[in-house]
């Protein structure tokens, strides 16, 4: 089974610049999650969809960064402009809906630098 | 009340040691708790998990502990190997909007580094 893929891996910027990340779940996950993690801190959520439904976005700064899910499948993240204390790194999660344990299944993540 | 505080921020012990991460929570509607492991470059990856009907859980050389009426669990590793080095956080879960999504909140984190 494959599982989250993240691209691109690394990205540098200036402060002021935009940026996108993009997340493909695993398989047949209905929820997906996207998370900034700081250096030295735990993941904090950003946005979470149910299919192509936004659950909750409370803690995502709305003013520069916003997410899609098209077609409850794929999702962006793009961050416009970016700031310095948004150098972080932006990691994507997807579970399945309902039963189980609801584990969260990570990608390896998106490192942004902001210069 | 999302808040999951976690400690130590560093932990270094010996091969063959016992380390112990301990969390605490005051939301009482958390109903499951995860703890991950994240090596550097890496996602976090469940490790172990709880739910609060139950004390105490193992899955080799992991245990959890889990005290409801304190609001605090920990994470136990036994015989401690370098290969265990990483980062641990525990989480808690909540049932939201109608019940059919699940929300993580994670603490903070604690880096273990175990010595040979």
């Amino acid at each position: 089974e494959a599982g989250v893929a993240q691209s691109p891996r690394y990205k540098i910027i200036e402060k002021r610049q935009s940026v996108a990340f993009w997340c493909n779940p695993i398989s047949g996950h209905a929820t997906l999650y996207w998370y900034q993690q700081i250096l030295g801190q735990g993941p904090k959520l950003l946005i979470q969809f149910q299919n192509n439904g936004v659950v909750d976005d409370s803690q995502l700064p709305k003013d520069r960064f916003s997410a899609e899910r098209l077609k409850g499948v794929d999702s962006t993240l793009k961050i416009q402009p970016a700031k310095l204390e948004d150098s972080a790194v932006y990691l994507c999660a997807s579970s399945f809906l309902a039963g189980g344990t609801g584990e969260l299944f990570f990608g390896e993540g998106s490192r942004l630098t902001v210069l | 009340q999302q808040q999951v505080k976690q400690s130590p921020q560093s932990l270094i012990v010996q091969k063959g040691g016992i380390p112990i991460i301990n969390c605490a929570y005051e939301n009482t509607a958390f109903d499951y708790f995860p703890w991950y492991q994240q090596f550097p470059g890496k996602g976090p990856a469940l490790l172990i998990a709880i739910r609060p009907d139950v004390s105490e859980k193992k899955e080799g050389r992991f245990t959890i502990s889990f005290n409801k009426s304190a609001k605090q669990f920990s994470l136990h590793i036994m015989d401690s190997q370098p290969g265990d080095s990483a980062t641990y956080f525990c989480a808690a879960r909540l049932l939201i909007s109608s019940g059919s999504a699940r929300q993580l909140t994670f603490g903070s984190g604690t880096q273990l580094t175990v010595l040979p």
